[in-house]
């Protein structure tokens, strides 16, 4: 059974700092991860897609990167700003005929000015 | 295209009453989810559809969830009777054909009283 875990739950950062944060799975069988953003009471807004054959992606400060073989995913954000403050949600979609997304419980993200 | 589409928004029922939601996925899109979101347990796949045929049903939590959809724009998740504990964020989510994007529809928040 697939199991996406992410570190750390929660984070709290001055403005201006660089960002890491951390998604494994269990399973590398796996067509790609996609990495999300959720505001409070909202739905689900996708940053960004790492096919399975992919090892990174980039929009913007975003910088996602993938090592299937070793089950991990980071999502990097350059000079991190009160906007980025959301909570980042990591998802795999995994392989077999048919898409299903499975999801970690995501990073709670506080940036202060 | 206006993106996944769900209605209503915010919904709150007496317990023992049926509730519907509704969900509208992108057009041409083939896969169709359903998840449920609450703060203790995060975000759950509830059911999964390929080609309006249902895939996987394993993650609907009892008898008294039911999910159709009849063609290839439309879904209903169905709760009959509501309970208490249903409370929660629905979210429906639709991606293109395989290893794709996928999309979230804003949720319906759903309070049982």
């Amino acid at each position: 059974k697939q199991e996406v875990t992410q570190i750390p739950a929660a984070l709290s950062v001055p403005e201006g700092e660089n960002l890491v944060l951390n998604c494994s799975f269990t399973d590398s069988a796996i067509y790609n991860l996609q990495w999300f953003r959720q505001d409070p009471g909202k739905g689900l807004t996708s940053l960004l897609l790492i096919q399975s054959s992919q090892r990174e992606q980039t929009s913007g400060r975003l910088n996602a990167s993938l090592d299937k073989s070793s089950g991990r995913s980071t999502l990097y954000i350059a000079a991190s700003q009160p906007g980025d403050s959301a909570t980042y949600l990591c998802a795999v979609n995994l392989s077999g005929g048919y898409n299903k997304l499975i999801f970690g419980a995501g990073t709670r993200l506080a940036v202060h000015p | 295209d206006a993106g996944v589409i769900q209605s209503p928004r915010h919904e709150v029922t007496e317990m023992g009453q049926e509730v519907t939601l509704r969900c509208k996925p992108i057009s041409g899109h083939n896969s169709l989810f359903w998840y449920r979101q609450t703060m203790m347990r995060g975000l759950e796949l509830l059911i999964y559809f390929n080609n309006n045929v249902p895939i996987d049903d394993s993650g609907m939590p009892e008898d008294r969830f039911s999910a159709k959809m009849p063609n290839a724009s439309f879904s209903t998740l169905k709760i009959q009777p509501s309970e208490p504990r249903d409370s929660a964020v629905y979210f429906c989510a639709s991606i293109w054909g395989q290893g794709t994007e996928a999309f979230f529809g804003q949720g319906t928040r759903l309070t049982v009283v």
